[in-house]
């Protein structure tokens, strides 16, 4: 198994351009939840799917979207890039909310 | 709303020392996770604890979970410098991470 697999693994914007980052796991888990890390902040929730077809907000979601057409993929969508969104993103799976975590390599995002 | 502290932000230790991060919640849990995140690495999680008052050890590493359910501690008892790295404890309810404890080792 692959795991959970994120890209790309770097990425500089302007602000403004959107982007989205990719997140895919092989685990044939149902929970997936994307996160930024930002110096001092801890690992902050952004957006979560309990299943496909499924997702509900964090504690950050502004200024992102995410959609969960199958189980596998979990892509999350910048439309409109601001340098508040210069951050290390994680995306993590788990078979449930509560059960063990398993996070992707992580994306760097610079917004200029 | 839930919240998820973390005790101490950052931290200095001398090689052999113990160390000892703390979390607390201002709600009942769960349960705690336990995560460490190496220096430009992903979060790779520890353990889980489920039951009040439950301690579990690997190793050098030993976790408590309170017996009111609001708050978690590890413990590294002869910190190696295998043991740099940011230790997030986890708890339950979208899984709201407190915001790390750094650990540096000094040789």
């Amino acid at each position: 198994n692959a795991g959970v697999t994120q890209t790309p693994k770097f990425q500089v914007l302007k602000t403004g351009q959107s982007m989205t980052l990719q997140c895919a796991q092989d685990m044939n888990h149902e929970y997936m939840s994307w996160y930024r890390q930002d110096p001092g902040m801890g690992l902050r929730l952004i957006h979560y799917s309990v299943g496909a077809g499924i997702t509900d907000q964090g504690e950050v979601p502004n200024g992102y979207n995410v959609s969960r057409s199958t189980t596998e993929d979990f892509p999350l969508r910048l439309l409109s890039a601001a340098p508040s969104q210069t951050s290390v993103y994680f995306c993590a799976s788990s078979y449930g909310m509560t059960e063990t975590q398993y996070f992707g390599p992580g994306t760097r995002l610079l917004v200029l | 709303g839930q919240q998820v502290m973390q005790i101490p932000q950052y931290q200095h230790v001398q090689e052999g020392e113990d160390f000892t991060t703390y979390c607390n919640s201002s709600t009942t849990l769960s349960n705690i996770q336990w995560y460490k995140q190496r220096p430009g690495g992903h979060p790779v999680f520890l353990i889980q604890l489920v039951k009040s008052g439950e301690v579990k050890k690997q190793k050098r590493l030993t976790f408590q979970f309170g017996e009111a359910k609001k708050n978690s501690s590890l413990h590294i008892t002869a910190t190696q410098t295998t043991d740099v790295g940011t230790y997030f404890c986890a708890g339950r309810v979208k899984i709201i991470f407190g915001k790390g404890t750094r650990l540096h080792i000094l040789p």
